[in-house]
């Protein structure tokens, strides 16, 4: 059963404009949803979590996500793109598996490319 | 405080060979987690180590296996190579706690490139 679901494979913005990065995810009970970055040959950076309490979480480099429990999604945004923001974005929701211990599973990311 | 190391960077092995990949993971984490990076298949996640035991597996053959040292170092090992298997292989490492929800902190990966 798909658990995270990142339905653009590619989204294109201004320099300045605002960006969205969408993600719905689909798991029982409380998720422990993630945002993560990756740039060219390097490994993922963590750029912000929701475990709970607030809706609204801020991140590293001005990013923020909104958790959303009736539409099941926690989308990424930032108010004003950078073209330096421009990398393959992933979403990763914290699942239990058998033996009682989660882990995490990625959606199959979005790229971004920020145009002057 | 120093990052996940993984090494080799880079690996060109052949059909038939097997490969050893290593992980040294931030100083205090005991969870280490291994995922393969493909184009077509995005990132799957291969298995996790917490103080030596394998906690979790994701589903690859047996040629994949992994095993974590008392210092929470890993390695990984795929026998038997094979075209499907070029790939890059991210470590991550994290505190490790039953509900996963603190983050995982991952190497800049070993990319394995099979011929």
């Amino acid at each position: 059963a798909q658990s995270v679901a990142q339905p653009e494979d590619q989204v294109n913005v201004a320099e300045g404009n605002p960006l969205t990065v969408k993600c719905t995810y689909s798991v029982s009970g409380n998720p422990y949803l993630f945002w993560y970055v990756q740039y060219p040959n390097r490994g993922l950076q963590f750029l912000l979590k929701y475990i709970t309490g607030d809706n609204l979480v801020k991140g590293s480099y001005g990013f923020e996500a909104e958790f959303n429990k009736s539409q099941t999604s926690f989308h990424l945004k930032k108010p004003s793109a950078l073209v330096s923001d421009s990398a393959l974005y992933f979403c990763a929701v914290s699942r239990t598996f058998s033996g009682g211990y989660n882990k995490l599973i990625f959606g199959a990311g979005t790229r971004l490319a920020v145009h002057p | 405080k120093a990052g996940v190391t993984q090494t080799p960077r880079y690996l060109i092995k052949t059909r038939g060979q097997q490969v050893t990949l290593s992980c040294s993971p931030i100083s205090g984490h005991r969870s280490v987690s291994w995922y393969q990076q493909t184009p077509g298949q995005g990132l799957q996640f291969l298995f996790e180590y917490f103080s030596e035991t394998q906690r979790n597996k994701g589903n690859f053959p047996g040629r994949f296996s992994g095993r974590q040292f008392s210092n929470s170092r890993s390695e990984m090992n795929v026998s038997t190579l094979e075209l499907g298997d070029s790939a890059l292989y991210l470590c991550a490492s994290s505190w490790g706690n039953r509900q996963m929800n603190s983050p995982l902190h991952f190497g800049n990966g070993t990319r394995l490139t099979v011929t």
